[in-house]
């Protein structure tokens, strides 16, 4: 059974501080990794779609790095700001089908 | 503009009852999918079509059907046979379904039952 993991469960970061968290899948098969910022009362959305060892994506002050090998994916948030606040999700995509596992998200709060 | 529009936001069912989640696309994408979220876990997969008139089970199809008549609509009904069927539902839509598109989410349809 594919596994996602994702940690922290839930993150409080106070305004203007910076932070990371993680996202583990199987480190065989591997065919994308997807990054997804979920604010309450709103769609999912996509942050960044990740396919090749090594990759790094930035968008902003939000950025994303990918270690296939290993199996793991990391998203950096530079200088928190409020609306930072949501629940991050990452999903794993296998070669052997098209279906995305997802984890049970990160869901970070910001303190002003 | 362009998105994926879920109806109802909220919806009831009875025991026993079949009730239909409503899911539009104007995005013309070819791949759709229905997620359930239940908390603390991730997404999970109910069914998913890659093209009109194609669907696929996912890892959770017992007790729900779908349709895929029209490009633009994938609607989801949960029959009686689902046992729990009290959830967030959520619909996708991707440009394909190869798996490295980005994927664009309606804002779900809370189902409980009473």
């Amino acid at each position: 059974i594919l596994n996602v993991e994702q940690s922290p469960q839930s993150l409080h970061v106070q305004e203007g501080d910076s932070t990371n968290f993680t996202c583990s899948f199987p480190s065989s098969n591997f065919y994308a990794l997807h990054w997804y910022r979920w604010e309450t009362a709103k769609s999912p959305e996509a942050l960044f779609v990740m396919t090749l060892n090594g990759d790094e994506k930035k968008k902003g002050r939000i950025s994303a790095t990918l270690n296939t090998k290993e199996g793991y994916s990391y998203l950096y948030i530079k200088g928190s700001q409020p609306e930072d606040s949501a629940t991050y999700l990452c999903a794993f995509g296998g070669d052997s089908n098209y279906q995305l596992i997802w984890g049970a998200g990160t869901k970070l709060i910001i303190k002003p | 503009d362009g998105g994926i529009t879920q109806s109802p936001k909220y919806l009831f069912r009875k025991e026993g009852q079949n009730v239909t989640l409503s899911c539009e696309q104007n995005l013309n994408h070819d791949a759709m999918y229905w997620y359930r979220q239940d908390p603390g876990q991730g997404l999970r997969l109910i069914y998913y079509s890659q093209i009109v008139n194609d669907f696929q089970k996912g890892d959770i199809a017992e007790g729900y059907s779908v349709s895929r008549e029209k490009k633009e609509s994938f609607p989801l009904t949960v029959t009686s046979a689902q046992k729990n069927p009290t959830a967030f539902y959520l619909c996708a839509s991707s440009i394909d379904p190869s798996g490295d598109t980005e994927a664009f989410f309606g804002q779900g349809t809370r189902l409980t039952v009473v």
